[in-house]
């Protein structure tokens, strides 16, 4: 059972546009939403991170965006740019331990 | 300060043989956990650990050990190496109290199993 799904698995976007990402979970215990960032062959780095008490989270170019009656959330980039491109993954913690992440969609931005 | 280092990077093992994945990280950090990327699933989560001496199952616990005897260190075990283990796996650490950072992640080891 897939608790936290991201459905598109690839996204494309051009330069200085923005970009969208998109996830839904089922579990509305979840107490934090996060996403990362991961380049091929490195680690997810870490990008945002939002309450489940808040519905917005700002940092920059990023924001995220929780809608607890949908279950849904999204990653906003603006403008978008050539580094960002990579797969980002949602995630949520349940229980401060365990980790919880999506699919991942791939994001390519176009010059 | 490296982070969450993982050794090996690349490692073939033949079904049935065993081996020890190894994560260390220098943060001091009380969480750590070991995932498994595979493609179109995301990343499962294996065991993870709140400190020393304290160890619990994830999603995905089948044909895979750990134990956390230090802070430092928290190395997974593969009893006997099937193909169906055949993944990348990640390392992840974390500071107890700060949710919001989330885990930092080691750079991964692939391993094949054949």
């Amino acid at each position: 059972d897939q608790q936290v799904k991201q459905n598109s698995p690839s996204l494309s976007v051009q330069e200085g546009r923005i970009s969208i990402l998109n996830c839904d979970y089922t579990n509305s215990m979840f107490d934090y939403f996060l996403w990362y960032k991961k380049y091929p062959a490195e680690g997810p780095t870490f990008l945002i991170s939002i309450s489940s008490i808040k519905d917005k989270n700002e940092d920059g170019r990023f924001t995220v965006f929780l809608n607890k009656s949908a279950k849904h959330l999204s990653l906003h980039i603006v403008p978008s740019q050539p580094g960002d491109s990579a797969v980002y993954f949602c995630a949520s913690i349940q229980g401060a331990q365990k980790l919880v992440f999506g699919q991942g969609t791939r994001l390519t931005i176009n010059p | 300060n490296a982070g969450v280092t993982q050794t090996p990077k690349f490692q073939v093992l033949k079904t049935g043989q065993s081996m020890t994945l190894q994560c260390a990280q220098d943060m001091n950090h009380e969480y750590m956990s070991w995932y498994r990327q595979d493609p179109g699933m995301g990343l499962r989560l294996i065991h993870y650990s709140v400190g020393a001496g304290i160890t619990d199952q994830g999603e995905v616990p089948n044909g895979y050990n750990v134990s956390r005897s230090t802070t430092e260190d928290f190395p997974l075990r593969l009893l006997s190496a099937a193909p169906s283990q055949t993944s990348v796996y990640f390392c992840a650490s974390r500071r107890g109290q700060l949710i919001n950072y989330g885990y930092t992640f080691g750079s991964g080891t692939r391993l094949t199993v054949v």
